[in-house]
């Protein structure tokens, strides 16, 4: 079956700790975005890459990081300038001006 | 700025309660208003697009329709397992989505 695939479910990380957050995805979807999700809050986007090797910064992108060097691949790297980084993290993949299709999420923890 | 609100924020229904979830949006040329579900700890599920003034759109218990400045979301006899956070977003220039902050469902049986 096609799908995303988000992995881990849960990561912790400690204070000044670079982690990296796995998005793959083999809906041959061309577009790949990274959101954060806070309580009460809406969806916030990270980065988004509509081609390989090309990405571009979202609205909160300051102490993210990210790669596409496969199609299929996209991950997420918070790092230590990211101070608040506690958060549910969802990563989607779309095809041209179609709805997105998202994977199961990461939770990440800050100890 | 495009922005979408959800309202209300969360709603309590007794089973079989019809009720239905707003989203107001402001938008510079929408390209299509896109409705998930979302339940705990899971990433978001499609339900519905919707691209054009007058557009309505069904699926079981849910039917979500369009006007030029919001989009309801009407669910009829709603059973417990419809409980879940339901979202809104719009799309505009490119293949962005902005969301809302959700709308999240209570259903008691």
């Amino acid at each position: 079956d096609g799908g995303i695939t988000q992995s881990p479910k849960y990561l912790f990380r400690k204070e000044g700790q670079n982690v990296t957050l796995s998005c793959e995805q083999n809906l041959n979807h061309d577009a790949m975005y990274w959101y954060r999700q806070d309580p009460g809050q809406g969806l916030r986007l990270i980065y988004y890459s509509q081609i390989v090797n090309d990405f571009q910064k979202g609205d909160i992108a300051e102490g993210y990081s990210v790669s596409r060097e496969k199609k299929e691949s996209f991950p997420l790297t918070v790092t230590s300038a990211q101070k608040n980084p506690t958060a549910f993290y969802l990563c989607a993949s779309s095809l041209q001006e179609y709805g997105y299709t998202f994977g199961s999420g990461t939770r990440l923890t800050v100890v | 700025e495009d922005q979408v609100t959800q309202s209300p924020e969360a709603l309590r229904l007794q089973e079989g309660e019809s009720s239905s979830l707003n989203c107001s949006y402001t938008v510079s040329g929408l390209r299509g208003l896109f409705w998930y579900r979302q339940d705990p700890g899971k990433g978001p599920e499609f339900l519905f697009t919707l691209y054009s003034a007058g557009e309505e759109k069904e699926k079981e218990r849910l039917k979500a329709t369009l006007t030029k400045k919001e989009s309801f979301l009407h669910i009829t006899a709603p059973k417990p397992e419809d409980s879940a956070t339901y979202l809104c977003a719009v799309q505009a220039g490119g293949n962005k989505l902005v969301f809302g902050a959700g709308t999240i469902l209570r259903v008691k049986s």
